[in-house]
């Protein structure tokens, strides 16, 4: 099983700030299959990223996703108030598929 | 666009059964490879188990605390998923959903969510 690792747990920042959330797997994630979702208080996941740099349908260009192998970096070049909430890194190039712990962006 | 819709949760005693319902409005639900995740309270997100479709061989896959207890099933011509819940621990309890995969750079990941369905299972 691949353990995913989210660092760090959480970060306080202002709107407008750059954020860069680290995700660190126990071994290769098979064909870079890593994906990203943010989470909102009391709603449904919402998938960011896909395939460790493609954005999904509808999600704004200020979040970017890069890396390979066993390091990934989930990025929002500039907080929106809409933007605090928990982010999940998953992988799901091997089964069982696994979430990292998530990492909490708040507002400072 | 994809809605799914779930139903069966509530409040079960240690040792019981529990079925939950997704219903999937989309056009492509026989095709789509469909999957559980769960939340314990104020905990993250816990992969469960996936169900490819059938021309993809129907198989499952499941996570090892639920191995041999929870069962994914399909019924194609109502575009509904199942998570059949047996023998259910208290560490069990948590926000169930269920999920419709899409095609993601090759892979196959979680691209819609229903909204959620809390499963409470009392010791």
């Amino acid at each position: 099983e691949i353990v995913l690792t989210q660092s760090p747990g959480t970060l306080s920042l202002s709107p407008g700030e750059r954020v860069t959330l680290s995700c660190r797997a126990s071994q290769s994630v098979t064909s870079n299959y890593l994906a990203w979702f943010q989470q909102k208080p009391g709603q449904v996941p919402r998938l960011l990223i896909y395939g460790a740099s493609s954005r999904a349908t509808g999600i704004p260009d200020r979040f970017s996703g890069s890396g390979s192998g066993t390091d990934f970096t989930l990025t929002i070049s500039r907080l929106e108030p809409e933007d605090f909430a928990v982010y999940y890194c998953q992988q799901y190039g091997s089964s069982p598929l696994t979430f990292g712990g998530g990492t909490k962006v708040e507002i400072k | 666009e994809v809605q799914l819709v779930q139903s069966g949760g509530g409040l079960v005693k240690s040792g019981g059964s529990l079925r939950l319902s997704c219903t999937d409005s989309g056009l492509t639900f026989s095709k789509s490879w469909m999957s559980w995740v769960r939340q314990a309270p104020g905990k993250g997100l816990e992969w469960v188990g996936r169900l490819k479709s059938k021309p993809d061989g129907g198989t499952t896959d499941y996570a090892a605390p639920v191995k041999g207890r929870f069962t994914i099933s399909r019924d194609d011509s109502i575009s509904t998923v199942y998570l059949q819940m047996n023998s259910l621990k208290a560490e069990d309890t948590g926000i169930y959903y269920c999920t419709t995969e899409r095609s993601c750079g090759g892979g196959s990941c979680s691209a819609y969510w229903g909204q959620g369905t809390l499963v409470t299972v009392s010791s």
